[in-house]
């Protein structure tokens, strides 16, 4: 199927530890990105990213980081994990010239 | 203040009724997004737009870019139009701004 995908769908974990969410899209775009809903379901950029560019909300903390092994993939790595970084985190990808963004699953993240 | 307004935030309607839900919002756009949020978590765009309306089926999106305004209306709701409506804007400064989310429930 075409289509984003992301995992683990459900990831817990303890504070201070370091994790991934991986993301993979199928649809020959050329741009991703990574948001994150919070427990109000506010969503909210965290990364745009194609070839050439790296946007970078400035509200997120260094401690997160994506890393783009192909142009079909977008990885997050959060390293030293907070309590407040528990929420559902969205990959999403779109083709340059065309914002519109297909979304994966989502990722559950709960920090304990 | 957010830089993308919605309203109303909740929403209930019987089944068949028009709906609208709009969105305000303050900075210069390259593109307007309206996205649904089913219950179970998924997100999908439904209309990406600049200007004027879009129509898919029973959604209608319209944007007035002097206002700085868009509106989506369902006509003929349906139980299984019951999500949360989002509205988001990619700015001309190469940011993205999500509204707080409209929760729209449809009652047969």
């Amino acid at each position: 199927d075409t289509a984003v995908s992301q995992t683990p769908k459900y990831l817990v974990t303890q504070m201070g530890n370091d994790k991934s969410i991986k993301c993979e899209q199928n649809l020959g775009h050329d741009t991703m990105y990574w948001y994150k809903q919070d427990s109000k379901k506010f969503l909210k950029i965290m990364f745009s990213y194609n070839n050439k560019e790296l946007i970078i909300n400035e509200t997120v903390p260094n401690r997160f980081s994506p890393k783009s092994p192909d142009k079909a993939h977008l990885n997050l790595h959060i390293n030293s994990l907070e309590l407040g970084d528990s929420a559902v985190y969205f990959c999403a990808s779109s083709q340059v010239g065309n914002n519109e963004q297909f979304f994966g699953p989502g990722t559950r993240l709960t920090v304990l | 203040k957010n830089e993308v307004e919605q309203s109303p935030q909740n929403l209930t309607a019987q089944e068949g009724e028009f709906i609208t839900i709009n969105c305000s919002y303050s900075v210069g756009i390259s593109a307007l997004h309206w996205l649904q949020q089913h219950p179970g978590g998924g997100i999908v765009s439904l209309f990406m737009l600049s200007s004027g309306k879009k129509k898919h089926g029973r959604l209608i999106a319209t944007i007035n870019i002097q206002e700085k305004h868009s509106s989506l209306h369902i006509t003929a709701s349906h139980p299984r139009d019951s999500a949360v409506y989002i509205c988001a804007v990619g700015s001309t400064g190469n940011q993205f701004y999500f509204g707080t989310g409209t929760s729209l429930t449809v009652i047969p």
